[in-house]
């Protein structure tokens, strides 16, 4: 158990829909990222936030969005759903943001479009 | 062409077999090399994780990094059907704003 807890763990939705993906770090990280990993893709990252800013964006839609709450848990907003963005959704955490850190990850969330 | 490359595999060894898992890279300021097991549809899980150059190991697994050749490994002794999963490797420039670039994962198989 990495310490990193997601939810919902799977769940089915229509295209057009929304779904919000919640993710708690490890006790003490204040850094979360959101990665996404389509069926035998590598991980593709998202989005990072540091005690409640975001930090850095990768190849995320703009259909999609995240934030950091003051508590540091994390939600990643996904709209307007498509069948591509059926995969799974990992978050991870570390302590900092510099180069170093190691990062935790979570046992994502699956969703499946319909 | 991709930062760090890695061939997916599979690769599919016998029980008790040495493997070897590698990488390449492009970027030469790369300093820290991580190595990830995945489990099908479970989270990266960290396996080993060295700083700059050299040997690491850690019980059954070793984790080498060559910088001048650009080109990191893990080896497995004793592979166990336990192995089974995809190995990622992972790697990142010394940088306040940390951001690791991955490779696409190698699926490993143990047969008993």
């Amino acid at each position: 158990d990495s310490g990193v807890t997601q939810t919902p763990k799977h769940l089915i939705t229509a295209t057009g829909q929304r779904v919000t993906l919640r993710c708690s770090p490890r006790s003490g990280d204040l850094s979360v990222y959101w990665y996404q990993q389509s069926l035998d893709q590598g991980l593709q990252f998202l989005i990072q936030y540091y005690n409640g800013e975001e930090r850095a964006k990768g190849n995320i839609l703009e259909r999609f969005s995240a934030q950091q709450f003051p508590d540091l848990h994390s939600e990643l907003n996904l709209s307007s759903l498509e069948l591509g963005d059926s995969a799974l959704y990992f978050c991870a955490s570390s302590v900092g943001t510099d180069s170093g850190n190691t990062i935790y990850f979570g046992e994502g969330s699956w969703l499946t479009v319909v | 062409q991709k930062e760090v490359e890695q061939d997916p595999g599979p690769l599919s060894v016998p029980e008790g077999a040495i493997v070897s898992l590698n990488c390449t890279y492009s970027n030469s300021a790369f300093q820290y090399f991580m190595w990830y097991r995945q489990y099908s549809r479970k989270g990266p899980e960290l396996l080993m994780y060295t700083y700059s150059s050299g040997n690491k190991e850690d019980g059954r697994f070793t984790a080498q990094v060559d910088k001048s050749s650009k080109y990191i490994s893990l080896f497995i002794r004793d592979s166990q059907p336990s192995d089974s999963a995809t190995y990622l490797c992972a790697m990142s420039v010394p940088d306040s704003n940390y951001q690791l670039i991955w490779g696409a994962g190698t699926k490993l198989i143990i047969k008993p």
